[in-house]
């Protein structure tokens, strides 16, 4: 069964402050894993999608890797705005099409 | 500007009643999705469409039910067989899925409470 863990539930950072994000995951054959901002209240908002192992992708403050068994979401120097549920889900070739399996995220508080 | 609509943003549900919650894209996209989330959970699949005129439950559609009579629209019924349905529904829409993942983009979400 495919399964994707998200650590910690949630990460208090001070402004400035960098740290990382982890989703760990279980699937028979990877797609896709892809990341999304969300802001309460609102839609998933799409940041990243990595397709294999060794891949990296960058958006300003914001740089995803991934391995065989994880990804990492790393935020460099964050700012109160980069607060938010930092969500992380995978598309498996043998699962329903097109369907993604969601961890139940991370909520991260930046402090100025 | 392109993007997916969704409406009401709030609904009201009495018991016994059925709601229907409306979602419409202009994204061109082939493919549209119906997501449930619920506080510390992940959002779950209930419905799914690859293209118009067809559509296959997802891992919890029972008391949901859909149509897709339009390319753009992917309409919800949240009808009165669902016990539990205070949460925040989100639809989503995406290129067909190919080789690659394809990514999903979702609209701002419905939230709909029992009263």
């Amino acid at each position: 069964e495919d399964q994707v863990t998200q650590s910690p539930e949630a990460l208090r950072l001070q402004e400035g402050e960098s740290s990382s994000l982890n989703c760990s995951y279980t699937v028979s054959g990877l797609r896709g894993l892809f990341w999304y901002r969300q802001d309460p209240g609102k839609g998933p908002e799409f940041l990243f999608t990595l397709y294999s192992a060794g891949e990296e992708k960058e958006k300003e403050r914001l740089k995803a890797t991934l391995t065989k068994k994880e990804s990492f979401l790393h935020i460099t120097a964050p700012k109160p705005e980069d607060s938010a549920t930092y969500l992380c889900a995978v598309q498996d070739y043998g699962g329903s099409q097109g369907n993604l399996i969601f961890g139940k995220g991370t909520k991260l508080s930046v402090k100025p | 500007d392109g993007g997916i609509t969704q409406s009401p943003k709030y609904l009201f549900r009495k018991e016994g009643q059925n709601v229907t919650l409306s979602c419409e894209q202009n994204l061109n996209h082939d493919a549209m999705y119906w997501y449930r989330q619920d506080p510390g959970q992940g959002l779950r699949l209930i419905y799914y469409s690859q293209i118009v005129n067809d559509f296959q439950k997802g891992d919890i559609a029972e008391g949901y039910s859909v149509s897709r009579e339009k390319k753009e629209s992917f309409p919800l019924t949240v009808t009165s067989a669902q016990k539990n349905p205070t949460a925040f529904y989100l639809c989503a829409s995406s290129r067909p899925t190919g080789s690659s993942g394809n990514t999903i983009y979702f609209g701002e979400g419905s939230w709909l409470t029992v009263v």
